[in-house]
């Protein structure tokens, strides 16, 4: 099982649509939480990070945590064509300290 | 505040080759990591360095090490390069708790030929 589960996608969404990105992590120790955008040929810029049960917005995304079910999910609301990128999971605090990054999906807005 | 700064920003090597990566992180950061990110495998830790020590390491052969220097400054080296090396390095800095926020450098994109 791998430590941090991402849907490779691609997810394709309309324009105006939300977008919804899940993440799964194996670690139940695991206190910080991240999601990052990577443009293609680009290095991971974060977008949101949450420690706590329950939704944190800013902006059009909201990121959501579910640390009973091990679950992390961001949405995007009105999506735009400039947010087709790939999405970053990545997972920190658990045993090993580390920040665990899952492979990302890749998010199309369809204009 | 200037961002993460990488250099160079490509290079090509061949087989058997070594090469050094440098790395500066944001002012006041004390914590350097270093990702390798493929197609296949994403993002993939090789070590943490803070306070010029390496506080924490992936899972990657001896060939790859690293250092930190007393101005936060990193580097990385890789030193007989083979063909499946090739990939983008990036470093990420933080200020030094290892729960916070990492900030990505525009990282390098190694070819060995």
């Amino acid at each position: 099982q791998k430590e941090v589960e991402q849907n490779s996608g691609p997810l394709s969404v309309p324009e105006g649509a939300i977008a919804s990105l899940n993440c799964t992590y194996s670690d139940r120790g695991s206190q910080s939480f991240f999601w990052y955008r990577q443009y293609s040929g680009k290095s991971p810029e974060l977008i949101m990070f949450i420690y706590s049960n329950g939704d944190k917005e800013d902006g059009r995304f909201t990121a959501q945590l579910n640390k009973a079910s091990q679950y992390v999910s961001l949405l995007i609301r009105d999506s735009q064509p400039s947010d087709s990128a790939t999405y970053l999971c990545a997972v920190s605090g658990g045993a090993t300290n580390k920040l665990i990054f899952g492979t990302g999906t890749l998010l199309a807005v369809q204009p | 505040k200037a961002g993460v700064t990488q250099t160079p920003r490509y290079l090509i090597k061949t087989r058997g080759q070594q090469v050094t990566l440098s790395c500066s992180p944001i002012s006041g950061h004390r914590s350097v990591s270093w990702y390798q990110q493929t197609p296949g495998q994403g993002l993939q830790f090789l070590f943490e360095y803070f306070s010029e020590t390496q506080r924490n390491k992936g899972n990657f052969p001896g060939r790859f090490s690293g250092r930190q220097f007393s101005n936060s400054r990193s580097e990385m080296n890789v030193s007989t390069l083979e063909l499946g090396d090739s990939a983008l390095y990036l470093c990420a800095s933080s200020l030094g708790d290892s729960q916070e926020t990492q900030y990505f450098g525009p990282g390098t994109r190694l070819l060995v030929l």
